[in-house]
């Protein structure tokens, strides 16, 4: 079936560090790919996506590129803030699929 | 943002009482899902439904029922609460693959 294996946290950074949280995939087909997060009490934020080969998702200086030669999607922002400090899921919506599978999720903490 | 509510926001009960949690959203979407969020688990799905009175099974829905009388309400209950089932528990809806979450129901078992 398909699944989604994300980076351990938690992950501590200083401000204006470069992130990179790493999301690879197992999936038949072509499935859309998502980044969501979640800050602490809240719900989960759709934070950006991609539904296709080689398509790049961007929202809030976050981006990933959905690479289908290594199934991957990895997550990556030039300069972090403490307002980044949240819980990041990688998800998947499987061609044919019902459901998204996601990953157990990466907590990210930025210190001034 | 998707217009989602989630009620109760909190709620404590006792093993073996019945609970009902409800989803209500505005914007008309076809899809709704119940997720439950464990600490090492993510987001595990419950049920789902794909229009009015057409719900399926997820990967967890034991001890789960759900109901959706209307397109805006989708109704997740617990017929008889259980420890293992203290969670927060997280509605979402779609049009498409793309879905929507509202804000979760931090519920208690004891």
């Amino acid at each position: 079936g398909d699944s989604v294996t994300q980076m351990e946290g938690p992950v501590t950074l200083s401000e204006e560090a470069f992130l990179t949280i790493n999301c690879t995939y197992t999936a038949t087909g072509y499935p859309s790919l998502f980044w969501y997060v979640q800050y602490p009490g809240e719900g989960l934020q759709l934070l950006l996506k991609a539904t296709k080969a080689d398509d790049k998702g961007s929202n809030k200086g976050f981006e990933a590129t959905y690479r289908k030669e290594t199934t991957s999607f990895h997550l990556e922002k030039g300069s972090v803030q403490v307002s980044d400090s949240a819980v990041y899921f990688c998800a998947l919506f499987g061609a044919g699929s019902y459901q998204l599978t996601f990953g157990k999720g990466t907590k990210l903490s930025v210190i001034p | 943002d998707a217009g989602i509510t989630q009620s109760p926001r909190h709620k404590v009960t006792e093993t073996g009482t019945p609970v009902t949690l409800r989803c209500h959203q505005t914007e008309n979407h076809r899809y709704m899902y119940w997720y439950r969020q464990d600490p090492g688990h993510g987001l595990r799905l419950i049920h789902y439904s794909y229009g009015v009175k057409d719900t399926d099974k997820g990967e967890v829905s034991d001890g789960y029922s759900v109901s959706r009388s209307k397109t805006e309400d989708f109704l997740l209950t617990l017929e008889s609460a259980t420890s293992s089932q203290t969670s927060v528990y997280f509605c979402a809806i779609s049009e498409d693959v793309t879905q929507y979450f509202g804000p979760g129901t931090r519920l208690t078992v004891l």
